[in-house]
């Protein structure tokens, strides 16, 4: 299975920032990684696919990039919604496996 | 717009068979080059991909959980559904039924709200 380690696993900012999430594949998957956002008790919203692709409705504050092993998300100015956890995922090969998860918190 | 709502009984004891079902609202199941999955998060967890499936029947499964895992589908009721035997504690878990977008990559583009089943004796 491909592993997916992201970093941090926690993060506190605040409205305003600017934030980068790291996502690391233990091996190349070209740019077959996607973001998602989940918020407590929420389902996972689908937020950027293809590593750099934003998904219709998905604001333009988050971006992404990135290709191989080392892929970004960042939110270039933080809204108060945007705090959540974030996780990333492969599809390069079955199983798709997710990131364990940033969490983002308001300091 | 595209909805998916799980059902299924929430309360399992070890060794029983999970069975799930993902309704598809809002669209037909058919349509689109779309595939149907299953993801579970443990509570305070990560989530993990369960398995998929196109319309054809045609499955894919995690190989943690091949073994006990089966997903089929019902196009003439626009559902899919899910069935994990000899459970066991660890698959207490919230459920997900999620659409599998196909472009570019493969992604999880509409998610159920997720249905709370726990394992317990």
């Amino acid at each position: 299975d491909i592993q997916m380690t992201q970093s941090p696993s926690s993060l506190s900012a605040s409205v305003g920032d600017r934030v980068t999430i790291t996502c690391r594949a233990s091996q190349s998957i070209s740019s077959y990684l996607n973001w998602y956002q989940q918020k407590p008790g929420k389902a996972p919203k689908f937020l950027i696919y293809a590593a750099s692709s934003l998904q219709s409705g998905v604001p333009s504050r988050f971006s992404g990039s990135g290709s191989g092993t080392d892929f970004t998300l960042t939110i270039s100015s933080l809204q108060p919604e945007d705090f959540a956890t974030f996780y990333c995922q492969q599809s390069y090969s079955s199983p798709y496996t997710f990131g364990q998860g940033t969490k983002l918190e308001i300091k | 717009q595209v909805q998916l709502q799980e059902s299924g009984p929430g309360l399992l004891k070890p060794s029983q068979t999970l069975s799930l079902t993902c309704t598809v609202s809002g669209g037909s199941i058919s349509s689109g080059s779309y595939y149907w999955s299953w993801i579970r998060q443990p509570a305070g967890k990560g989530l993990e991909w369960i398995g998929r499936i196109y319309t054809s029947g045609s499955t894919n499964y995690n190989p943690s959980l091949k073994s006990r895992v089966t997903i089929s589908v019902d196009t003439s009721k626009n559902q899919f559904s899910l069935k994990l035997s000899s459970v066991t504690a660890a698959d207490t878990a919230v459920y997900y039924c999620a659409r599998v977008l196909a472009v570019l990559t493969l992604a999880f583009d509409i998610w159920g709200q997720g249905t709370m089943v726990t394992v317990s004796s």
